[in-house]
């Protein structure tokens, strides 16, 4: 069974500061992760991925996500936070078949001017 | 990206009544979609999966009954909610993939309300 953990369901920055929001993952096999972030009443945008290869993945708005094998974690990071990335993020897992993503309970990023 | 696409954006519908969402893949063709459920600051639920030409798989706890999918094209996904309550009033995302072994794409999403 695959599971996510997000740590910190709030994380408040101001703007300019480093973002890093936490998310660690449990899978019995090769997992596929996600990050995507949802804008209120607003469906799911991917901001990035790991399937396989480079454990640095770079996505859109200028985040980034490390896969750590080792610490089952993959913490999704940008250096400097802009008001309008203040929304929900959730991590998610699937499997290296792709048939179900499980996500995690998300965390809403706050941008104090 | 390939897109997926929802259609009611949002729906207000009476206690009682019934009410269809589609989840249509616009580019490419869907042979799994994925339906979720989300509450108010909460993350989504998977509901059910469905693979085209086949009936969906209900994940534990969801009434297939009261929430009925058909995948009957490769490119078009329908959830019914029958007989609305309030208490269905929810959040409700579509994803859609084309092969194993790719990502699924979320669609806007829908936002139903019942009164």
């Amino acid at each position: 069974a695959q599971s996510v953990t997000q740590l910190g369901s709030h994380v408040s920055v101001s703007e300019g500061a480093l973002v890093l929001l936490r998310c660690n993952y449990s899978s019995s096999v090769p997992p596929y992760l996600f990050w995507y972030v949802q804008y209120p009443n607003q469906g799911l945008q991917l901001l990035l991925k790991y399937t396989t290869g480079a454990t640095l993945v770079k996505g859109i708005n200028g985040f980034e996500a490390e896969f750590k094998k080792s610490e089952t974690s993959f913490h999704l990071t940008k250096p400097s936070a802009h008001m309008s990335d203040a929304a929900e993020y959730f991590c998610a897992v699937s499997d290296t078949g792709g048939f179900k993503t499980i996500f995690g309970a998300g965390t809403r990023l706050f941008v104090k001017a | 990206g390939a897109v997926v696409s929802q259609h009611p954006s949002w729906v207000i519908c009476k206690s009682g009544t019934s009410v269809k969402i589609e989840c249509r893949s616009l580019d490419f063709q869907a042979t799994t979609m994925f339906w979720y459920r989300q509450f108010p600051k909460q993350s989504l639920m998977l509901m059910a999966t469905s693979n085209e030409g086949s009936k969906a798989t209900y994940e534990q706890g969801v009434e297939k009954d009261k929430f009925l999918i058909n995948h009957a094209s490769l490119t078009l996904s329908t959830l019914t909610v029958t007989s609305a309550h309030p208490e269905d009033s929810s959040f409700y995302i579509c994803s859609a993939r084309y092969r194993e072994n790719t990502e699924a794409f979320f669609g806007q999403g829908t936002r139903l309300t019942v009164v």
